[in-house]
């Protein structure tokens, strides 16, 4: 099972508006990640978490918010968005940070509509 | 500084031939490539990968040869298929760099039937 599952899958908010994305994995990787992605652009890696902990942040405003409740679980809780925020949120994992030859895998995204 | 760049924005062949996507690197430290294929509205899928000690990699329809002297990398799909029509991105990592990935812009794919 190689699955990356992300929810919701289509999120519109208000710049006022507070909400959660939320993504989940069971192949027991250890380092997931967060990537914004805007149209006809590659993906942006945005956080990085290993065993839990926050090892990346590539300078990300603080508007986003990520946790990592468990190995299975990341979540990054969106506050006073602006409408250039809008993209495609994708979750990544991948075995360990930092392993030699260690793909990520992908789950589908959200697709943030700010408003 | 793109340290990634696939040159290409897009490509169409016919179904049955071959598709060559093709993707240049600049950073001598990457040591791991990998692509990665997005239909819309979805997140990308892995492909294939190779590591900087060889120079060619096979799974099914897909090859993937690496040039390190002329820091190039290409994806060759045979034979291409119209479910194979989507967007491919070329991803190269540095494990001194943690294994951050860093893309290509992408090549989008048609094959007609």
């Amino acid at each position: 099972d190689t699955e990356v599952t992300q929810t919701p899958k289509h999120l519109v908010m208000g710049m006022t508006n507070k909400k959660s994305l939320k993504c989940e994995q069971h192949m027991g990787h250890r380092a997931m990640y967060w990537y914004k992605q805007k149209a006809k652009k590659p993906p942006e890696l945005m956080f990085v978490y290993s065993y839990e902990k926050l090892s990346i942040n590539e300078s990300v405003p603080s508007r986003f918010s990520p946790e990592c409740p468990n190995s299975s679980l990341l979540n990054l809780h969106l506050h006073a968005l602006q409408p250039e925020d809008s993209a495609l949120y994708l979750c990544a994992s991948s075995q360990v940070l930092g392993a030699p030859f260690d793909e990520q895998y992908f789950g589908p995204g959200t697709r943030l509509t700010v408003t | 500084d793109q340290q990634v760049k696939q040159n290409s924005p897009s490509l169409s062949v016919q179904e049955g031939r071959i598709s060559i996507l093709n993707c240049d690197y600049t950073n001598s430290m990457f040591d791991y490539f990998l692509w990665y294929k997005k239909y819309p509205a979805e997140g990308p899928t892995f492909l294939i990968s190779i590591s900087s000690i060889k120079d060619k990699n096979e799974d099914g329809r897909f090859t993937v040869f690496l040039n390190k002297s002329a820091k190039h990398l290409s994806l060759h799909i045979v034979p291409s298929q119209p479910g194979d029509s989507a967007v491919y991105f070329c991803a190269a990592s540095a494990l001194s760099n943690t294994g951050k990935l860093i893309f290509g812009q992408g090549t989008t794919l048609q094959v007609k039937p």
